[in-house]
């Protein structure tokens, strides 16, 4: 079975800590992606990232980062410095190799950011 | 990319009425999704969109309750019938988009509906 697990449900921050975001995922396909989606408040779905199964190699973009790691099966989200403007809920979600766009999320981590 | 436009954006339906969600792709698409997120929920597959045959639907979700049109490759629409509070949630239309090698998701804005 597929499942994706954010076990944080809320965070709340002050602004410019660095936070985590956890996913933790259960497949046993050998090749599947892993994405990020940030949705504000306005309601509309932010594509963040994709990663490939067979790419392990952590990114960086900007504030925000990334750490997969199979051994694991984790796909960790880090906000360094964080803003007001990143408080949103955020979700981890898979998708097997030949579902095309169909995607299975996480329960979603809702992030506030104080000032 | 795929720009999605989802009408209407929001509503307030009464209980046992019907509404239909119209979700217009501004690029033909293979696959188009429609999810659902209830209140503070993730959002959950309700079914794929199948151009000139029957939506594909997952557990728990039926055609009776949630009937799918797919006429071509850049509308579908998603009616949710016979309404009860417990549908209050917001619907997204969701498409899959080829781009080299890998298959990339984009979202419309949602509907956010609420039966009263």
């Amino acid at each position: 079975a597929q499942k994706v697990t954010q076990a944080q449900t809320e965070i709340s921050v002050v602004e410019k800590e660095d936070v985590t975001l956890d996913c933790v995922y259960e497949t046993r396909d050998t090749t599947y992606y892993l994405f990020w989606y940030k949705q504000p408040p306005s309601g509309e779905l932010v594509f963040l990232i994709r990663r490939n199964s067979f790419d392990e190699q952590n990114e960086i973009s900007g504030r925000y980062s990334w750490n997969f790691q199979k051994s694991t099966s984790s796909f960790n989200f880090t906000i360094t410095a964080s803003q007001v403007v990143d408080s949103a809920v955020y979700f981890c979600a898979l998708r097997r190799y030949n579902q095309g766009g169909k995607l299975i999320f996480g329960q979603g981590t809702e992030l506030s950011v104080k000032p | 990319s795929a720009v999605i436009s989802q009408k209407p954006s929001r509503d307030i339906c009464q209980r046992g009425t019907s509404l239909t969600i119209q979700c217009q792709v501004d690029s033909q698409v293979t696959m188009m999704f429609w999810y659902r997120q209830q209140p503070g929920q993730s959002l959950t597959l309700i079914a794929t969109a199948n151009q000139g045959s029957e939506a594909t639907y997952e557990s728990g979700f039926v055609i009776d309750k949630f009937p799918i049109s797919r006429p071509n490759l850049t509308f579908s629409t998603l009616t949710v019938s016979n309404m009860s509070p417990e549908d209050s949630s917001i619907y997204l239309c969701s498409v899959g988009v080829k781009q080299g090698a890998n298959t990339e998701a984009f979202f419309g804005q949602g509907t956010r509906l609420t039966v009263v």
